[in-house]
């Protein structure tokens, strides 16, 4: 069975602390791997797409990098703005299924000042 | 990144009643749509996946006659919740992708309570 499953749940950080959130997957087939932010209330911000394994992707202080059982999403020097809901999606194939995602539960990040 | 309004963002409604959430990619040719229900500390869980001009594909477990769901243009895409109950109150957010991208842009979300 696709399994998405990120850790930890939960993350505080003080500002400027940089850390990592965790996504292992195990699937059929990856076709990508998708990390999103949600806000409280919000539907989820598309952040990176990642295909293959070595991959890695940049955007202002977050760095997704990807291997064959594990996508991480590293977080340098993170602001209180920072705070939010990361999750990390899978698509497993293009085919019967649509190419719909299979979402993990996300990890919650708290950035204090 | 493409643009995906969905409407309302919370809405309250009388157990029995019927609620329509409506979902329109503003910039990009929507060929697939797809409907999630979130609930607290839970990751999102599709309900249904529709096609433009097709009928909707449903997840094991969604009752197709509760959640009614018509994809009647490329930009537009509704999702019904028929003789609502309090224990269809939840998060649902729609997301859209066009035949060339492989991202899935998403709705802000409607916030529904059934009372």
């Amino acid at each position: 069975e696709d399994q998405v499953t990120q850790s930890p749940e939960a993350l505080r950080l003080q500002e400027g602390e940089s850390s990592s959130l965790n996504c292992s997957y195990t699937v059929s087939g990856l076709r990508g791997l998708f990390w999103y932010r949600q806000d409280p209330g919000k539907g989820p911000e598309f952040l990176f797409t990642l295909y293959s394994a070595g991959e890695e992707k940049e955007k202002e202080r977050l760095k997704a990098t990807l291997t064959k059982k594990e996508s991480f999403l590293h977080i340098t020097a993170p602001k209180p703005e920072d705070s939010a809901t990361y999750l990390c999606a899978v698509r497993t194939n293009y085919g019967g299924s649509q190419g719909n995602l299979i979402f993990g539960k996300g990890t919650k990040l708290s950035v204090k000042p | 990144g493409a643009v995906v309004s969905q409407h309302p963002s919370r809405v309250i409604c009388k157990s029995g009643t019927s609620v329509k959430i409506e979902c329109r990619s503003l910039d990009f040719q929507a060929t697939t749509m797809f409907w999630y229900r979130q609930f607290p500390k839970q990751s999102l869980m599709l309900m249904a996946t529709s096609n433009e001009g097709s009928k909707a594909t449903y997840e094991q477990g969604v009752e197709k006659d509760k959640f009614l769901i018509n994809h009647a243009s490329l930009t537009l895409s509704t999702l019904t919740v028929t003789s609502a109950h309090p224990e269809d109150s939840s998060f649902y957010i729609c997301s859209a992708r066009d035949r060339l991208n492989t991202e899935a842009f998403f709705g802000q979300g409607t916030r529904l309570t059934v009372v």
